[in-house]
């Protein structure tokens, strides 16, 4: 069965702290992404990664890093959290690599409720 | 640039009635969309997709929905509604040419009145 899974489902923490979100997922999954959902908005992407150790900047990259040492772990960084960076935070993968596969599902995590003081 | 129009924030309907969420997108490729539901405090699920093919998709849960090109829709309908279907539903489009970038609409969510 497909597993995505986040660090933490809740997190509090205060402006100007490193903020470290965690998705690990157990499918052999080239693709992996990074969403934040906000009421009304819907999804939008932050970064996304192809393969290990490589990143591309989403619609919204602005304030964020991420990291992909490993094939299965991408994890996202707030340099220096901020209250509008308060957000659910969602993680997803999927199957195809750089050569195609728009039409491949991608697969969620349950998500992180962040909330910056 | 891909974009998706979800119209109507909050949809409610009586259980037994007919659901009907409404997408529209915007697409100078042939898209590849879908549906994806979203159950309180979880991540989200795919219900169906459309890529290629029969226009008329069949998902989980006795959902469908079908492309129509000339209107540039693909709304998503379940002829009777049950009240474990209240939940936040996400129509998307994948961005064709860029690996699998998805564009997702503003999200509505579904109530189901007993």
């Amino acid at each position: 069965d497909v597993k995505v899974t986040q660090s933490s489902r809740y997190l509090v923490k205060r402006t100007g702290e490193k903020v470290f979100l965690e998705c690990v997922q157990d499918m052999d999954h080239e693709n992996m992404f990074w969403y934040r959902q906000d009421p009304g908005l819907g999804l939008r992407l932050i970064y996304f990664s192809y393969d290990v150790k490589m990143k591309e900047k989403g619609d919204i990259p602005e304030g964020y890093s991420v990291s992909r040492e490993k094939k299965e772990r991408f994890s996202l960084i707030l340099e220096s959290a901020s209250t509008n960076q308060t957000s659910m935070y969602l993680c997803a993968s999927s199957l195809s690599g750089l050569a195609g596969g728009p039409e491949e599902t991608q697969y969620f995590g349950p998500g992180t409720r962040l909330l910056v003081l | 640039a891909q974009s998706v129009t979800q119209l109507g924030s909050h949809v409610s309907v009586s259980e037994g009635a007919l659901v009907l969420l409404r997408c529209n997108y915007s697409s100078s490729v042939p898209p590849y969309l879908f549906w994806y539901v979203q159950y309180p405090n979880q991540g989200l699920q795919l219900l169906l997709k459309y890529t290629t093919g029969a226009t008329l998709v069949k998902g989980i849960n006795g959902f469908e929905a079908e492309f129509k090109k000339s209107e540039t829709s693909f709304h998503l309908t379940k002829p009777s509604a049950h009240m474990s279907d209240a939940a936040e539903y996400f129509c998307a489009v994948s961005d064709r040419y860029w690996g699998g970038k998805l564009i997702f609409g503003q999200g509505t969510e579904l109530s189901v009145k007993p």
